[in-house]
């Protein structure tokens, strides 16, 4: 089946400690978006990739690293540097296109800060 | 990108057609009007995609008006299972700028 797969489903940290979380597709997509949701909050972008080896930060970027080494797989790097990273992380992949692309989303990865 | 206005929260009983409106009074010429359902603990979902007038799908219909100054989802004779957040993204989404998402409206259906 083709899809969008994050893992692990839930993780935990102990404070000072890097974790990093998985994302991978096989829906042979160029673009790919990592988003972080707070209780009751809509989805704020962390970063983003268009292509292999390039990526963007989104608007929460600080204390967070990604890397874009495949066309299939986005990790993300939850730094200690990030003073407050217990929340809901949502992957994402599309298409690039002209107009109207669709993004697919994983599961999500529910971090907790122990 | 334009910036979107919907009502933080909406309960309907079983059986009931859902209607939520979103403003977007500055939309540009060529973005697209996106709306998306999330369940808790879930990734956003794809529903329906739209530039102008009316499209349909087996899921819900979006109705533009001409100006695109908002828009309308419209979910006919909800279950339970309808329950959920719904957010409402203007822009053109060509894959080279992410999705924008707000709050969303909260959507609760009532047996």
């Amino acid at each position: 089946d083709g899809g969008i797969t994050q893992s692990p489903k839930y993780l935990f940290r102990k404070e000072g400690q890097n974790v990093t979380l998985s994302c991978e597709q096989n829906l042979n997509h160029d673009a790919m978006y990592w988003y972080r949701q707070d209780p009751g909050q809509g989805l704020r972008l962390i970063y983003y990739s268009q292509i292999v080896n390039d990526f963007q930060k989104g608007d929460i970027a600080e204390g967070y690293s990604v890397s874009r080494e495949k066309k299939e797989s986005f990790p993300l790097t939850v730094t200690s540097a990030q003073k407050n990273p217990t929340a809901f992380y949502l992957c994402a992949s599309s298409t690039i296109r002209l107009q109207g692309t669709e993004a697919f989303f994983g599961q999500g990865t529910r971090l907790t800060v122990v | 990108l334009a910036k979107t206005t919907q009502p933080i929260s909406m309960d309907s009983y079983e059986g009931q057609e859902v209607n939520i409106t979103c403003s977007h009074n500055n939309i540009a010429t060529n973005d697209y009007i996106t709306w998306y359902q999330q369940f808790p603990s879930q990734g956003p979902r794809f529903i329906i995609q739209g530039y102008k007038t009316k499209v349909t799908n087996e899921v819900a219909s979006l109705f533009i008006p001409a100006d695109r100054k908002s828009s309308t989802l419209s979910l006919p004779r909800v279950s339970l299972s309808d329950t959920a957040v719904y957010y409402c993204l203007v822009g053109v989404y060509s894959g080279n700028t992410p999705l924008v998402f707000g709050k969303g409206t909260r959507l609760s259906v009532i047996a």
